[in-house]
């Protein structure tokens, strides 16, 4: 059954450090998304992309954050330094429907 | 903007005992989806409602969504460990003009074997 692959399960970095989050959304999805959640709180909606552009973005999204598929299987996030309020589980998922499928999250620890 | 809240915030019940999660929305649900939480797996997807009074069935596990369209309930069947995890609502997606999903609470499910 195909799958939504994070890379790497476990990040840890130290503060003010970029970090890149790597996703490979199932192959014939065509929306994209980065979520997140804070230990012991909901899960977030970061952003929505599509067709090669944002296409939603949630206030935390800020310029920090940024979003790429580079080539035809990958989608990543970055952040471009990161505070120790960034720690959180980040989610990739991908639709080609209603439907949101997801991975199995990057934890990104924050020193 | 739409809130969604789900009860009880944790359960515990014995193997083989039926168990129901609710998800009560601020507004209109135009979809609503039940996924499960596993530390590891992410979130894994279980049933989608949209219309007023749709039940969907998934092995013992049945979800219903109310005629107004603003509460919905998870019923398991005679529950097992493998049940266990979190068990989160989210509403959104294109049916409702946004892409995005916002997500419940989330349900904390553990079975007593």
């Amino acid at each position: 059954e195909p799958e939504v692959t994070q890379t790497p399960s476990h990040q840890v970095t130290q503060m003010g450090q970029e970090v890149i989050l790597r996703c490979v959304p199932i192959s014939n999805h065509l929306y994209f998304y980065w979520y997140r959640q804070i230990l012991g709180q909901k899960v977030e909606f970061l952003v929505s992309f599509y067709n090669n552009e944002i296409s939603e973005k949630s206030e935390i999204f800020d310029d920090q954050f940024s979003v790429e598929r580079p080539d035809g299987s990958n989608f990543t996030l970055k952040i471009r330094s990161t505070k120790l309020e960034d720690s959180a589980m980040y989610f990739c998922a991908s639709s080609v429907a209603n439907i949101q499928y997801f991975g199995a999250g990057t934890r990104l620890s924050v020193l | 903007s739409q809130e969604l809240e789900q009860s009880p915030q944790s359960l515990i019940v014995q193997e083989g005992k039926n168990l129901t999660i609710n998800c009560t929305s601020s507004k209109t649900l135009y979809g609503l989806y039940w996924y499960k939480q596993k530390y590891g797996e992410g979130l894994i997807f279980l049933m989608m409602l949209q219309k007023g009074g749709e039940e969907k069935s998934h092995e013992k596990i049945t979800a219903k969504l109310d005629e107004k369209k603003q509460q919905s309930s998870l019923h398991i069947t005679a529950s097992q460990p493998s049940h266990a995890g979190i068990y989160l609502c989210g509403a959104g997606g294109t049916t409702s003009g946004t892409y995005k999903y916002i997500f419940g609470t989330g349900t904390r499910l553990k079975v007593l074997a």
